[in-house]
């Protein structure tokens, strides 16, 4: 019954490969998030989405994009992987302005 | 433009100790601030905030408009509290947009 749920835990891909990484959250939360995690611990937003409508975009890539089938779900895809994009990245989802629920992260490692 | 400053990468202090992690703002609006904190390998959890004025797991933190800081403070240090600490600021307003910190490793030694 994990509140912010991440798939997959851990992803290795080839320079190139289009990639999902997978978010949900069961806490009725009607915000959710992706931050990226650089390798010196650097946090930073990319995207935010409340009730499905896209309300931050950071400057990401447009290889980049976020989708929202439902409040629930924050799924992200990104095309053509290259070695920069190596990060641990969060999923999170807050409602209001409350602070933050973070999941667990996914490892990627683009080689 | 908003920035959230934690001057300190790596903070060692013996078990026992007090422990202040320093946290600086910039923003023109009214503040909110949070504390975080991320243990090795581990997801980030909300530590407290400063509109709660609570105290979790013996810490503290107390908003300081007029030094724009947000230190957070404990006064005996626990090996557990071993981790990676992050202030964080929310600059969207309604959006709850968070800026975070560049982090804080604080390493407890025995």
């Amino acid at each position: 019954d994990t509140a912010v749920s991440q798939t997959p835990k851990y992803l290795v891909t080839q320079m190139g490969n289009d990639k999902s990484i997978k978010c949900e959250q069961n806490l009725g939360h009607d915000t959710m998030y992706w931050y990226k995690q650089d390798s010196k611990k650097f946090l930073k937003i990319m995207f935010s989405y409340n009730n499905k409508e896209l309300i931050i975009n950071e400057t990401v890539p447009n290889r980049f994009s976020p989708k929202s089938p439902d409040k629930a779900h924050l799924n992200l895809h990104i095309n053509s992987l290259e070695l920069g994009d190596s990060a641990v990245y969060f999923c999170a989802s807050s409602q209001r302005r409350n602070g933050y629920t973070f999941g667990s992260g996914t490892r990627l490692t683009v080689v | 433009a908003q920035r959230v400053t934690q001057p300190e990468k790596l903070l060692s202090v013996f078990k026992g100790a007090p422990v202040e992690l320093k946290c600086n703002y910039s923003y023109s609006g009214s503040p909110e601030l949070f504390w975080y904190v991320q243990y090795s390998r581990q997801r980030l959890q909300l530590l407290l905030r400063h509109i709660s004025r609570e105290s979790i797991k013996g810490f503290t933190a107390d908003l300081n408009k007029g030094e724009t800081s947000f230190h957070l403070k404990k006064p005996f240090a626990q090996e557990e509290d071993s981790a990676m600490y992050y202030c964080a600021l929310n600059y969207g307003g309604a959006t709850n947009k968070l800026i975070f910190g560049t982090g804080t490793l604080l390493a407890v030694q025995p």
